[in-house]
Parts: structure tokens; sequence; C-alpha cells
């Protein structure tokens, strides 16, 4: 089976500008989680999607959102980007979301803001 | 909202020595998960634990659940140079809020 696959794996933007990633979870995983990771502070909780709908939301502004397609490929949208979103963020499936899953995590976008 | 702290936040270790972190759940865990991520790598599940002082065993590898189930420890005993990487635990309130909270992390360096 394949993993699950981030997109782009690098990018780099300048303030202001908006960012869309992607990632396409293994293929039978219903449910994807995002997070945020930057030095110090480990991994941040962004938000998690489960058959299309947001079952689970992180402190993160409302710049942050996401979505997630009926074949469980999921998207995350930062709009107005500031230096502080430079990080690695990283998508993680599990097959069904339950509360015993375990987390298959891709290999993360590292995002530059300049 | 719910916290998991993680102690210590860096370990250098000689290879052989033994190694241990902690991790503090600000509330009952459902269940807690550890994971390992390699420098320039994706965090990898390592094991889950769910039962009131559970006690598991991979190799080297000792991991524990505490009995009111809100802490809980990853020990390696007689460290390898494999095993250098950040260490997270992960744990779930219980309910339907199926949401894992992230520790920050120990990062382990072990010198040859």
């Amino acid at each position: 089976k394949a993993g699950v696959t981030q997109t782009p794996r690098y990018l780099i933007k300048t303030r202001g500008q908006q960012v869309t990633l992607s990632c396409s979870p293994i293929s039978g995983h219903r449910s994807v989680s995002w997070y945020q990771q930057t030095p110090g502070q480990g991994l941040q909780f962004l938000f998690e999607y489960f058959s299309e709908t947001q079952r689970n939301k992180g402190n993160f502004p409302g710049r942050f959102s996401g979505r997630q397609f009926s074949n469980s490929r999921s998207e995350m949208n930062v709009s107005t980007l500031e230096l502080g979103d430079s990080a690695l963020y990283l998508c993680a499936s599990s097959a069904a979301g339950t509360g015993d899953s375990l987390l298959h995590f891709g290999d993360g976008t590292r995002l530059s803001i300049l | 909202g719910q916290q998991v702290m993680q102690i210590p936040q860096y370990q250098h270790v000689q290879e052989g020595e033994d190694f241990t972190t902690y991790c503090n759940s600000s509330t009952t865990l459902s269940n807690i998960q550890w994971y390992k991520q390699r420098p320039g790598g994706h965090p990898v599940f390592l094991i889950q634990l769910v039962k009131s002082g559970e006690v598991k065993k991979q190799k080297r590898l000792t991991f524990q659940f505490g009995e009111a189930k809100k802490n809980s420890s990853l020990h390696i005993t007689a460290t390898q140079t494999t095993d250098v990487g950040t260490y997270f635990c992960a744990g779930r309130r219980g309910g339907s809020n199926y949401k894992l909270t992230f520790g920050k992390g120990t990062l382990l360096t072990v010198n040859p």
C-alpha cells in the first residue's frame, strides 16, 4: 500500500500570499488530520476531517482552513501568510478515525515565508 | 483545554546508557500513543497503551501507562545510535472527541 502523500514537499511564499497544501491518505483511510510542526513547539493540531466533515479543530486563526473530498483526499489552505507560518505541515491519516486509531504521517510540506 | 507535558525536552547520552522520557496529561486519558521521528523524517507510530498500569515492551523499549491514566513513560535500555530521534507521546481523552494531543517531544542524541 502506498503511504500518505503530501504535495508539494517544499514551498516558498512571501507575506500576504496564500497557499494550498495537499494530502492523499492511505487507500481506505477516511480520517485525515493536519499538524503544524515548529522547533520548540512540537506538533500542534490544526484540524481533523472524517468523511468530508471537520470533526475537530485546533486553536489556530481563521486564516487556516481545510477540506476533505469524497475520495478522502484533503487540502489545507492558509491565507494572508505571516512569517510565523513558516513550519513543517504534516498530514496524517487513520483507518477509522476512532479512539484507538493510530496515525500514519506523510513526509510533510516545508513552508518557508519570506 | 487538554495539555500533554513531556520532559525532558532534550537528552544526550553515551551509547549504552539508558534513557527515559516522561509524559503527563492534565486530564485522564482513554489511551496514549508513542511516536518516533528520526531527524529529517516524519513521526512513526511505536505503540499504544490503553489499560491502567499497562506495561508493554518492544525489545529494548519499555512503555508504561500510569494507574490514573494521566502519565506515561518510555524507557530505552542500553541506547544505540539508531535510537536517535525525537520521541513524542500523544494522548486521547475519552468520549467522542478523537483528537490526539501531542507532547512537545524529547530529542534524544546518542554519542557513539
